[in-house]
């Protein structure tokens, strides 16, 4: 597509509920990425994939957060069990580089989530 | 892994007058340093970057300079217009194959005129 995909644009769930965002990069990105951003804050790293591969999780908060990836494509990311301070925007982003030196990412609009 | 500060958190700047962020990283073989400029609601874009093998670019009114002994890095907006105002942020990315970019808390640059 034109630019990075992301749905829903909005999700309000209640605690304890299970949500699923989701990230269509550009084709042919092999770089994919998950940023948390609370209001006003920056962008926390959460998950970092080289295709369908995760050498970078370290940014994920807990067991509750979960990711992957098909292939070079479509990417989920998870949140079991939602707790009030899950609420953000997610945002996810995509670069053509991948192995190497990091390229340029390009985000998506975010999903922004919020827990009651 | 990497941890990237950021300073100041806020910046208030007039029309037309210079404004500079600074930040530093942990990771001594970090190579690449972007910055990424977000306006309120929007998504954040790529305004300049520079690699471990430059001390200096510049682009326009934008320029950033890297001291990789020290293992800082600055911003550098001359010559600032109300446009200008939005969030900066810094990142920096490990040198291993693998490893993510990851960006310093931000700076809200305000301009006025």
């Amino acid at each position: 597509g034109a630019g990075v995909s992301q749905s829903p644009s909005n999700k309000v769930t209640e605690k304890g509920k299970d949500v699923e965002l989701r990230c269509d990069p550009i084709s042919g990105h092999t770089a994919l990425y998950w940023y948390r951003q609370r209001l006003g804050q920056g962008l926390e790293f959460l998950i970092y994939f080289q295709g369908n591969s995760a050498p970078d999780k370290s940014g994920l908060p807990s067991d509750r957060f979960s990711a992957e990836r098909t292939g070079e494509s479509v990417s989920t990311l998870t949140i079991q069990r939602t707790q009030q301070e899950d609420s953000a925007v997610y945002l996810c982003a995509s670069s053509r580089l991948a192995g190497g030196p990091v390229g340029e990412l390009f985000f998506g609009e975010g999903s922004r989530l919020t827990v009651l | 892994g990497e941890n990237v500060e950021q300073h100041p958190s806020t910046l208030s700047v007039q029309e037309g007058d210079s404004a500079v962020i600074k930040c530093t990283y942990s990771d001594s073989a970090s190579n690449y340093f972007p910055w990424y400029k977000q306006e309120l609601g929007k998504r954040p874009q790529l305004i300049i970057d520079i690699r471990s093998n430059v001390g200096e670019k510049k682009d326009q009114r934008i320029a950033v300079t890297l001291n990789k002994t020290a293992k800082h890095f600055s911003l550098h907006i001359t010559e600032t217009q109300p446009e200008d105002s939005a969030v900066y942020f810094c990142a920096a990315s490990g040198g291993q194959a693998g490893t993510a970019l990851i960006f310093g808390k931000g700076t809200t640059l305000s301009v006025s005129s």
